[in-house]
């Protein structure tokens, strides 16, 4: 079935540091994905998405590329802030009567001043 | 600026109660979601509705049934607790719009069950 797997956490870095957070997938046809944060005591907010081959999202200096030959949409930042600490999420839809969101395990990023 | 309210953030219940965890959305949307979330397991789908009184079983639907009798409202109800339903409850809900893939979430709802 469809499934997403994620790198495992927890990831620690120091401020400014260069952050990637790996993302793969196993789909049937062509899914959108997505990246998801869980800010601490808080429900999740979108971050960014790509609906099809080659779109990268972006948002608040995060990127990913949506790569369907490796079939992977891989999560970057140039330089982490302490506010980027955090649990992050990636996540591909289908649908199945609506539209279903499948969700890797999560990793958990601190950042340390 | 789009809101998903869950009636209560920390809940403690007994094993054998029944409970009832509520979600609320003003935003209209026709499709609404119940998650649990565990460590190491991400967030896994418990039922989702597409519309009013309609309902499809997710990925773990034992122990769980909802209800959708409006629109705005979603309630995930424990017919009978136990200590393996200990989790992170969340609620989500999205429009039925050509292009929009976005899930809105709540803050969530704690419960555990002792």
């Amino acid at each position: 079935g469809d499934s997403v797997t994620q790198m495992e956490g927890p990831v620690t870095l120091s401020e400014e540091a260069f952050l990637t957070i790996n993302c793969t997938y196993t789909a049937t046809g062509y899914p959108s994905l997505f990246w998801y944060v869980q800010y601490p005591g808080e429900g999740l907010q979108l971050l960014l998405k790509a609906t099809k081959a080659d779109d990268k999202g972006s948002n608040k200096g995060f990127e990913a590329t949506y790569r369907k030959e490796t079939t992977s949409f891989h999560l970057e930042k140039g330089s982490v802030q302490v506010s980027d600490s955090a649990v992050y999420f990636c996540a591909l839809s289908l649908f199945q009567g609506a539209q279903k969101l499948v969700f890797g395990q999560g990793t958990r990023l601190t950042i340390n001043p | 600026d789009v809101k998903v309210t869950q009636s209560s953030r920390y809940l403690v219940k007994r094993t054998g109660e029944k409970v009832f965890l509520e979600c609320v959305q003003d935003m209209d949307h026709e499709n609404m979601f119940w998650y649990r979330q565990d460590p190491g397991l991400g967030l896994r789908l418990i039922y989702f509705s597409y519309d009013v009184k309609m309902k499809e079983k997710g990925d773990i639907p034992e122990g769980y049934s909802v209800s959708r009798e409006k629109k705005e409202r979603f309630s995930l109800i424990l017919e009978s607790a136990s200590t393996n339903q200990t989790s992170m409850y969340l609620c989500a809900s999205s429009p039925v719009l050509a292009g929009e893939l976005e899930q809105f979430f709540g803050p969530g709802t704690r419960l555990t069950v002792l």
